[in-house]
This record gives structure tokens, sequence and C-alpha cells, in this order.
């Protein structure tokens, strides 16, 4: 069985600060990552994916994630907040025989000016 | 090009009343969920079909709760008997194939249960 675990339920930075969202992974198969981020009243947004090719994963509006097998970790950074990035962010899960997701249970980030 | 649509946005039954909510995914695409969102969480599995077959309801919390997508496109949820525990936001998501591709979602129907 698959499961994510988001350490964090809300983190709070300043404009311009780095941004550090994490998230660790159990999976029995080889696990295909997600982060998705969700903005208030709005649908679900794919920020980025791993599916075992590179570890670096670049997504959009500049995040970026690692994936570290030997840590079972799954971290979504991004160099420089901007207030725009203020939302839910959650870390997903997938594997097995189709793309049933699993989500973690949502990391709210903050932006202060 | 429209992405995953969903209607109603926003639907409020009395408790034991009977509700459908649709989903409309993206054009071509074979694919199709639906998950449950419960305030402040994350979004939970429902059912998954491949084109006009549910392959999978294994998240369905009981048997009030029936999808079906008899032509491969459109997906109907229908809840019966709705409880205020099925208030919650259902979210639709469609991808082009299986395995790994990248499933789109659509804004959601909010069902409130009074």
């Amino acid at each position: 069985a698959q499961s994510v675990t988001q350490l964090d339920s809300h983190v709070s930075v300043s404009e311009g600060t780095p941004v550090l969202l994490r998230c660790n992974y159990s999976s029995s198969y080889s696990p295909s990552l997600f982060w998705y981020v969700q903005h208030p009243n709005k649908g679900l947004q794919l920020l980025l994916k791993y599916t075992s090719a590179a570890t670096l994963v670049k997504g959009i509006n500049g995040f970026e994630a690692e994936f570290k097998k030997s840590e079972t970790s799954f971290h979504l950074t991004k160099p420089s907040a901007h207030m725009s990035d203020a939302a839910e962010y959650f870390c997903v899960v997938s594997g097995g025989g189709f793309q049933k997701l699993v989500f973690g249970t949502g990391t709210r980030l903050l932006v202060s000016p | 090009g429209a992405g995953v649509s969903q209607s109603p946005r926003y639907k409020v039954a009395k408790r034991g009343q009977d509700v459908a909510l649709r989903c409309d995914p993206i054009s071509g695409h074979v694919s199709l969920f639906w998950y449950q969102q419960a305030l402040g969480q994350g979004p939970e599995f429902l059912t998954y079909f491949q084109n006009e077959a549910q392959l999978d309801k294994s998240g369905l919390p009981s048997d009030r709760f029936f999808a079906e997508r008899p032509e491969g496109s459109v997906s109907t949820l229908k809840i019966q008997r709705t409880q205020q525990e099925d208030s919650a936001v259902y979210l639709c998501a469609s991808s082009l194939e299986t395995n790994t591709d990248t499933q789109y979602f659509g804004p959601g129907t909010r069902l409130t249960v009074l």
C-alpha cells in the first residue's frame, strides 16, 4: 500500500525567503510522486511529478523537488517565495496497476510581506 | 483547450435526498477518477473508470454511492439518501491514458447536507 506523510500542517515564510515543504512516502512499488497545489476555491493544479527519471524534478512557478530513495523523501522547495504562492500543497503518491492517487493531509503555506 | 468541468459547483441537500453530480472530462481522456475531499483533509479516492468500465470502486464509502460512465465520456456520481457525513467537495479528474499519466482535476462540487 502507498502512503505519504506531510510533516508540517502549516509553514510560514516571508516573501523572498526560501520555501521547504516536507514529505515522506511509503510504497510497495517503484512510486510515482507528485506535488499538487490548491488555491482557495480553485481546482488542484499539478506542480511537478517524479516517475523514475531524474531524481531532481523541476516544476512550474520555480518549484522543484528531489526524490531521495534512501530517505524515502520528496521535499518541495523554492528559492524565493512570492505572495501568490500562498495556498495548500499536497504531496501525492501513486503506484500499482493504474494511477490511483493517494494524497497527504496537506501543508498550508502562508507568505507574509 | 477546455479542462475538466463539474456541475453543479455547489449543492445543498436535505438529509435523505438523492443527489447527482456530473463530470465532463477532457475530450479523449480514457481514465476518469472521483475523489472526496472532506474539510481540511486531502482528497480520497472513490472510484476509477477506464472508458465505460468501472475498474475500481473500492473507495466508495457505502452502497448509497454509485457512479457511472455509460458512454465512456461524461460521468455521474450519485449519492442516495444523503447523510450529513457526505458533506464534502467531490473532485473529478481525468487522464489521457492509464499508468503514469498526469491527472487533470476539475473545480469540484461542494456538497452540503443539512
